[in-house]
């Protein structure tokens, strides 16, 4: 079975500084998605970046990035110039890409808080 | 805005009680999910529906019912529920053909049981 760990359950950083999440997976499969989600107090689940796993270019999205090293199962989340609004729980989530409809696999969350 | 909309948006029920949650997507996707978010747990999955069918994770209780009527709506019914089943619970979406198997979620309904 696959899981799924975050090892940070708190970070904290300041406004326009750049800070990074780390996640780490475990699977025997090769063929899979690896997604960061966040969510703000409103509870609101929201889709910050995605990565397939066949790719080897690091995805990206505007102050997101994330850093893939397949051999290592690892898959952090980089926010540069980071802005009060990004304080939230952020989840590291893992997809299998071998069946229709299969579950995210969550790991237990990150909350980070942004100071000014 | 995400596509997904969940009613009630709170929910307190007694144990005796019956009650449904609903969930719609306008995003034209075939799968559709229920999640619980329960305090200092991941969150975990109750059912999907997927290109027609259901999959169900064997642990859930049966005093959860879902019901997908199509693509669009899916529910989940409740009955004797127990305290320990307060929590959020989430309804997720995505396209799972020629799409990007990216799930979008709802905002959750808080229930408590007391």
């Amino acid at each position: 079975a696959q899981t799924v760990t975050q090892s940070q359950p708190e970070m904290s950083v300041q406004e326009a500084e750049t800070v990074t999440l780390s996640c780490t997976y475990d699977t025997s499969e090769s063929d899979y998605y690896l997604f960061w989600y966040k969510q703000p107090p409103s509870r609101q689940m929201i889709l910050v970046i995605r990565q397939e796993a066949y790719k080897q270019q690091n995805a990206t999205e505007n102050r997101f990035s994330v850093n893939f090293q397949k051999a290592a199962k690892s898959f952090s989340l980089k926010i540069s110039d980071s802005q009060l609004g990004d304080a939230a729980m952020y989840f590291c989530a893992y997809r299998s890409a071998n069946q229709a409809g299969t579950a995210l696999i969550f790991g237990k969350g990150t909350t980070l808080s942004v100071s000014s | 805005e995400t596509g997904v909309t969940q009613t009630p948006r709170h929910l307190v029920m007694g144990m005796t009680n019956k009650k449904s949650l609903k969930c719609e997507q306008h995003l034209g996707h075939n799968a559709m999910y229920w999640y619980k978010q329960s305090a200092k747990k991941p969150l975990e999955l109750m059912f999907v529906y997927s290109l027609e069918e259901r999959v169900e994770n064997n642990s859930v209780p049966s005093r959860f019912s879902p019901e997908c009527p199509n693509s669009s709506h899916l529910f989940l019914h409740l009955h004797t529920l127990q305290p320990e089943d307060s929590a959020l619970y989430l309804c997720a979406s995505s396209q799972e053909t020629g799409g990007s198997y990216e799930q979008y979620f709802g905002p959750g309904t808080r229930l408590t049981v007391t």
